[in-house]
Parts: C-alpha cells; sequence; structure tokens
C-alpha cells in the first residue's frame, strides 16, 4: 500500500496568512493526488483532484502542486471559514490511502 | 441537485448487525462507482472499498473483509454497507462518496477522486 505523511499535523495561523501543506506519497504517484477539507462533525469536502486541478466552485485562494511524491496546498490568504482539517489521497492505485490529516487552527 | 443522503445515527449491541444506506440523486446511479470511508471518533479517513453500481461487483481494502458488505439496489438508486458482528472498534462515522472518473493524460490512465459526499452515518457499538 502507498503511504501518505502529511506535515505539519498542525499548525495556528491568523487570516490573511498563507498557509502551506506537505504531502509526501512513499513511491511516485504521478500527479494522482487529491485534496479534501474537513470541517468538524461534516463529511469531507472534495478541494483539488489530479492536482493541481481546483474543484469547481472552491475558491481560488486554494492551490495544489507537486508530481511524484512531494505535494503542496497552500491557501494563499486563510479566510475565517478555511479553520478545519486538511487531507491529501491517493488515487494512483487501490487501496487508495490517506494522510493523516493537518488541522489549520486560528492563531 | 446532486447528492447522496444517508441514514440516521445506530446504536447496536456488540455481536449485531446493522445496514447503512446511501440514497444517490440528481444523477445518473450507475454512471458511478460509490465508495465507502470510515471515521473513527477523533481519527482520519480510511478508505473501506468501492462498489461498481453497474455490475454490482465490490472491492474491499484488506482491513475490511470478512464482516463488511456493500450491496447496492439500482431500482432505487441506494448503496448499503452492512456490518455484521459489531464490535466495540467498529464505532465510527461511515461515509458513502460518489467516485469520479476523468481521462489521464498518461495512455489509459484515470484520474479518481471523490467528489459528493453523504452527510456520514454515525455507529455507535455499546452494550
Amino acid at each position: 500500500d502507498i503511504q501518505m505523511t502529511q506535515s505539519p499535523s498542525s499548525l495556528s495561523a491568523s487570516v490573511g496568512d498563507r498557509v502551506t501543506i506537505t504531502c509526501r506519497a512513499s513511491q511516485s504517484i504521478s500527479n494522482y493526488l487529491n485534496w479534501y477539507q474537513q470541517k468538524p462533525g461534516k463529511a469531507p469536502k472534495l478541494l483539488i483532484h489530479a492536482a493541481p486541478s481546483l474543484q469547481s466552485g472552491v475558491p481560488s485562494r486554494f492551490s495544489g502542486s507537486g508530481s511524484g511524491t512531494d505535494f503542496t496546498l497552500t491557501i494563499s490568504s486563510l479566510q475565517p471559514e478555511d479553520f478545519a482539517t486538511y487531507y491529501c489521497q491517493q488515487s494512483y492505485s487501490t487501496p487508495w490511502t490517506f494522510g493523516q490529516g493537518t488541522k489549520v487552527e486560528i492563531k | 441537485q446532486v447528492q447522496l443522503v444517508q441514514s440516521g445515527s445506530e446504536l447496536m449491541q456488540p455481536g449485531a448487525s446493522v445496514k447503512v444506506s446511501c440514497k444517490a440523486s440528481g444523477y445518473t446511479f450507475t454512471t458511478y462507482a460509490m465508495n465507502w470511508v470510515r471515521q473513527a471518533p477523533g481519527q482520519g479517513l480510511e478508505w473501506m472499498g468501492w462498489i461498481n453500481t453497474n455490475t454490482g461487483n465490490p472491492t474491499y481494502a484488506q482491513d475490511f473483509t470478512g464482516r463488511f458488505v456493500f450491496s447496492l439496489d439500482t431500482s432505487v438508486s441506494t448503496a448499503y454497507l452492512q456490518i455484521s458482528s459489531l464490535k466495540a472498534e467498529d464505532t465510527a462515522v461511515y461515509y458513502c462518496a460518489r467516485e469520479a472518473v476523468i481521462a489521464a493524460t498518461r495512455h489509459n490512465s484515470y484520474y479518481y477522486y471523490m467528489d459528493v459526499w453523504g452527510k456520514g452515518t454515525t455507529v455507535t457499538v455499546s452494550s
């Protein structure tokens, strides 16, 4: 199975900050990488698929990059509604696997 | 609009069985596969497997073989997850998620992603 490792596990940031989350795969996955946002008590929401394609309706402050084993999710200017947990997920080969999540908290 | 509506929370005794439903609307049910994802309390997301809504053929992740069964009723556009011989460690939120597919630049390859999610069904196993 392909292991996905995110860093950091959590971070504190202020509204307006630029935030970057990293995801590393245990083997090359080309760009078969998706990002999801999850708020407490809610279902995950797709942000980016086949990095770096932005899902329809997702604000342009979210962007994804990377290829191979190293990927990043960037929020260019953090908004109050962006405080949540973010997960990467590989779709290169089954079983699909998720990173452990990165919790973005208010500083 | 496209949505997946899941059945309500369940409180179950150890050893019992539970069946969670996921009703799709707003799109042709058999056009998209359905994934199931588990989230234990305070934990991350864990992919359980998927079911081909055209053929009914399920695929299970290794940790979800034996007691977990995916099924369909295409006449009512509904996918089901049944868990038997429930244990305390099955306590979790279970999500269904539609699987979108687009062609990749790599020959005969496709990108898969979970684009629509149900709200989740909480299954609590306790005596």
